[in-house]
């Protein structure tokens, strides 16, 4: 069974700080990684991916992935009211097979 | 908004109804797919069409029956539901099957079975 894991939370940070959200998987043959943010009663949004070992940034947005720990992470610089949310990871291990993790839910506190 | 749009957004319906979702893209994406979302549960997969052909159905219940009409078309069926059916259906499109490309997500709809 390929499993994908979040600290459910809530992560709270004050504005300003850096949120730091982890995910890891089970399945080695993964191959490309998403991050979606999730507004309650709302439909994910995507707001990363990343396929290499390495760090992406984009805007406040940077993820980081580590093929050889299983783990992928994203760091919001500058955190925002506005970023508070639940965050989820996918990941796919090729074809469509696209599996999310539970979610972590993010409080910035103004 | 989305480019991936979903209808509609809200339906109430009793068990003996017979509905349908529909959901549309025109971004060329070539896989298409249904997700049911209970509250604070991340989304689960139901269906996946590459070229307009099932390809994945995760044991879904007869209950929900796909259908893909052409590439920019996708809806799903109800008939018959159950109160545990209540959940946020979502649909998502890809650009082509297989090539780890991200999925967009739409709006959803809110289903509440009576």
């Amino acid at each position: 069974q390929k499993e994908v894991e979040q600290n459910s939370g809530p992560l709270s940070v004050p504005e300003g700080a850096i949120a730091s959200l982890n995910c890891t998987y089970s399945d080695r043959g993964s191959q490309s990684f998403f991050w979606y943010r999730q507004y309650s009663g709302k439909s994910p949004e995507l707001i990363m991916f990343i396929y290499s070992n390495g760090d992406k940034e984009d805007g406040r947005f940077t993820a980081q992935l580590n093929k050889a720990s299983q783990y992928v992470s994203l760091l919001i610089r500058d955190s925002q009211p506005s970023d508070s949310a639940t965050y989820l990871c996918a990941v796919n291990a090729g074809g469509q097979n696209f599996v999310f993790g539970p979610g972590t839910r993010l409080s910035v506190l103004p | 908004d989305t480019e991936v749009t979903q209808t509609p957004k809200h339906l109430v319906m009793g068990m003996t109804n017979k509905k349908s979702l529909k959901c549309e893209q025109h971004m060329g994406h070539r896989a298409m797919y249904w997700y049911k979302q209970k509250a604070k549960k991340p989304p689960e997969l139901m269906f996946v069409y590459s070229y307009e052909k099932l390809s994945i159905n995760e044991s879904v219940p007869s209950r929900f029956s796909p259908e893909c009409p052409n590439s920019s078309l996708l809806n799903l069926h109800l008939h018959a539901l159950q109160p545990e059916d209540s959940a946020l259906y979502l649909c998502a499109s890809s650009h082509d099957p297989g090539d780890n490309q991200p999925q967009h997500f739409g709006d959803g709809t809110r289903l509440s079975i009576l």
